[in-house]
């Protein structure tokens, strides 16, 4: 059974910071990573893939890599902005039905 | 924007009371899923759909039936609502690889 975790449960950064969000799985025949955003009361906006072929993925400011060998992704958030405070969540994708494991998130506060 | 809809966005009802939500899409996609999220617990899958009539359970399946007899509908129904079902509901499709959410629903069982 995957298992998905999320280190820190919670970060607080000053604005202009770059920060690394980990997340750490326990099947490492994962079909996909991916991560997600939520704000308070929202739901959950898709972020970025990265498939279990792939390094890495970009977009804008985001980078997530993923190791499967290690169990590991990380998010990279560079230049952090007040506007990036959410919930951050990953998820491992696998076996039929491409089902997702989450982890319980890290809550990111960027101060201004 | 998956085109993904929930209906009702929020519901109180009470302790026996059957309840259905509904999940619809406009894209035509064929996996759906639904799963709840609560504090401590994080989001987790109920039952999901593979097809028109094809459905399986997820991880806390108890309690809960689904039905899918179009495309674009994935209905969750709780058959005798009990408190510990208070949670956010979401709904989910999958795109080409993604998978994308709802806006949710939030249910009250008093």
């Amino acid at each position: 059974k995957q298992e998905v975790t999320q280190i820190p449960a919670a970060l607080s950064v000053p604005e202009g910071e770059n920060l690394v969000l980990n997340c750490s799985f326990t099947d490492s025949a994962i079909y996909n990573l991916q991560w997600f955003r939520q704000d308070p009361g929202k739901g959950l906006t898709s972020l970025l893939l990265i498939q279990s072929s792939q390094r890495e993925q970009t977009s804008g400011r985001l980078n997530a890599s993923l190791d499967k060998s290690s169990g590991r992704s990380t998010l990279y958030i560079a230049a952090s902005q007040p506007g990036d405070s959410a919930t951050y969540l990953c998820a491992g994708g696998g076996g039929s039905n491409y089902k997702l494991t989450f982890g319980k998130g890290t809550l990111l506060t960027v101060n201004p | 924007d998956a085109g993904i809809t929930q209906s009702p966005r929020h519901k109180v009802t009470e302790t026996g009371t059957p309840v259905t939500l509904r999940c619809h899409q406009t894209e035509n996609h064929r996996y759906m899923y639904w799963y709840r999220q609560d504090p401590g617990h994080g989001l987790r899958l109920i039952h999901y759909s593979y097809g028109v009539k094809d459905t399986d359970k997820g991880e806390v399946s108890d309690g809960y039936s689904v039905s899918r007899s179009k495309t674009e509908d994935f209905l969750l129904t709780l058959e005798s609502a009990t408190s510990s079902q208070t949670s956010v509901y979401f709904c989910a499709i999958k795109g080409a690889y993604e998978q994308y959410f709802g806006p949710g629903t939030r249910l009250t069982v008093t």
